[in-house]
C-alpha cells in the first residue's frame, strides 16, 4: 500500500510558469524525499526532507514538510521542458519502512 | 547515468517461466533495493539487502526472492510467472543500509509474460 498520494495527478504549464504539487502520507515519518522520473526511465533523486526541517531549496527546486497536517510541497520555479515528468514522493517511517506515492505528471508546454 | 547497471533492459517470457533479474549498484554502495513499477500498483518497494543480508521486506510475493552476492551485485528471481507480473523493475543502491540517504535507481528491466 502507498502511504504517500501526491496531487494532482497531472499538471499541464506554460514554460516559465511555477509548477506545485504536494504530498500527503498517514502515519509519521523519519524523512520525506521527491524523486522524477522521465518516461520509462529509473527515478532520479530530487531532494531529501528531514522531519525536523520545513523548507529545502535545490537550484530552483523548493520543498516544504509540516508534520502537523502530514504533508508536503514541492515547487519547480521557471519551469522548463526537461522539467516534463513525473514526480514521486517517498516517504520514510519511523520503523524505516520506505513508501512510494502514486506521482504527479507534469507536462511543460513550450 | 547513475552508475547502476541493470540487466536485461528487456524480458518476454511466457506463464509458468522462470526468471532472473541482474543489478550491479554503484561502486562502494552497500545496499540494494529491488522495486517494481506497474500502472496498477504503482511503485511497490519489493526487498532491501545490505552487505549481502536481507535489510528489509516489502510487498514482495513468495514467488519472488533475492540475494545479494559477496561482490555486492544482486538477482531477483521470479517463477511461477503469471500475466500481472509485467512490469518495470528497478534496482536502486546506496551507500549505507540507512533510508536517510537517496537511493540511485538503474534504468530498470522491463519483463513482459505472455
Amino acid at each position: 500500500s502507498q502511504q504517500g498520494e501526491e496531487d494532482p495527478q497531472a499538471l499541464s504549464i506554460q514554460e516559465g510558469e511555477n509548477a506545485t504539487m504536494n504530498c500527503s502520507y498517514k502515519t509519521s515519518i523519519n524523512n520525506l524525499q521527491w524523486y522524477r522520473q522521465n518516461s520509462g526511465r529509473g527515478l532520479v533523486h530530487l531532494i531529501l526532507i528531514r522531519s525536523n526541517e520545513r523548507e529545502k531549496h535545490s537550484g530552483r527546486l523548493r520543498v516544504t514538510l509540516d508534520t502537523s497536517k502530514k504533508s508536503s510541497s514541492l515547487l519547480i520555479t521557471a519551469s522548463r521542458a526537461a522539467d516534463t515528468a513525473s514526480y514521486f514522493c517517498a516517504t520514510v517511517s519511523n520503523d524505516y519502512k520506505l513508501s512510494f506515492g502514486a506521482g504527479t505528471t507534469v507536462t511543460v508546454r513550450a | 547515468d547513475s552508475g547502476v547497471t541493470q540487466t536485461p533492459k528487456h524480458l518476454i517470457t511466457a506463464t509458468g517461466q522462470r526468471v532472473t533479474l541482474r543489478c550491479s549498484p554503484r561502486s562502494g554502495d552497500l545496499s540494494v533495493y529491488w522495486y517494481q513499477q506497474s500502472l496498477d500498483q504503482g511503485l511497490q518497494f519489493l526487498i532491501q539487502y545490505y552487505n549481502g543480508e536481507e535489510r528489509a521486506k516489502g510487498n514482495i510475493l513468495e514467488r519472488f526472492s533475492a540475494q545479494q552476492f559477496p561482490d555486492l551485485h544482486s538477482e531477483l528471481n521470479l517463477s511461477s510467472l503469471e500475466l500481472g507480473d509485467s512490469a518495470l523493475y528497478f534496482c536502486a543502491s546506496s551507500p549505507t543500509g540507512s533510508y536517510s540517504y537517496e537511493q540511485y535507481f538503474g534504468p530498470g528491466t522491463r519483463l513482459t509474460v505472455t
